[in-house]
């Protein structure tokens, strides 16, 4: 059984860092890509980053490019969300989600969230 | 990055069909068959319903079913029940970066 369990959120100031983590079972785990989806308080979900399987290729959304930087560890089976500089904008529930096999764009299975609160 | 474009909210009552559309650009949906759709319960995880367009995952009823023509991609919803109401999003690949949501629609069983 897939299982992507998230941690790390919590409440940090305007400017400040977080990082958020996300340890992932039940498939092989390095050979998928791996994305960090978000949601506002009561609204939709934005894509925030992607790293492809052996890390080497990384994606980001122009709102987070600059101050976010995703990384894996597969000898850990865990992704990785450093988040610098960060804005009440960027106040949210955070998803980890798998993306599903090659050749396919979409993302089958996803964590249940942290939450990540920008305030002072 | 632009994102896509969805109707706010879609209503119908029990066993009548809706769809939802989401309309992009040639350099989002109507560039690739990488469409997809989650369904997402407040307080929830998203939940995958159909991908490359018009695929259903395993476990996913027949009664969901995916489109596309041109820009504009499709998500119908035969024989709507009660546990249909929820937000529907769709996503695309695009020609910059692997994703783009759309803003959401409210499905309201009436």
């Amino acid at each position: 059984e897939v299982q992507l369990l998230e941690s790390g959120g919590g409440l940090v100031q305007p400017g400040g860092s977080l990082r958020l983590s996300c340890a992932a079972s039940g498939f092989s785990f390095s050979t998928f890509a791996m994305s960090w989806v978000r949601q506002a308080p009561g609204k939709g979900l934005e894509w925030v980053s992607a790293v492809s399987g052996g890390g080497s290729t990384t994606y980001y959304a122009d709102s987070v490019k600059g101050r976010f930087t995703i990384s894996r560890d597969n000898s850990k089976n865990t992704v990785s969300l450093q988040m610098d500089s960060l804005r009440a904008e960027d106040t949210a529930v955070y998803y980890c989600a798998k993306k599903s096999g090659s050749g396919h764009y979409n993302l089958d299975y996803w964590g249940q969230g942290a939450l990540v609160t920008v305030s002072s | 990055q632009s994102a896509l474009t969805q109707p706010a909210s879609v209503s119908g009552s029990p066993g009548q069909s809706i769809t939802i559309s989401c309309t992009g650009t040639s350099s989002d949906v109507g560039g690739y068959n990488f469409v997809s759709w989650y369904r997402q319960y407040p307080g929830k995880a998203p939940t995958l319903m159909i991908y490359d367009v018009s695929n259903r995952p395993s476990g996913i009823s027949n009664r969901f079913s995916g489109s596309k023509s041109g820009n504009t991609a499709s998500l119908t919803i035969s024989g709507l029940q009660a546990e249909d109401e929820a937000d529907y999003y769709c996503t695309s690949y695009t020609s910059s970066v692997p994703y783009v949501f759309g803003p959401g629609t409210k499905v309201t069983v009436l």
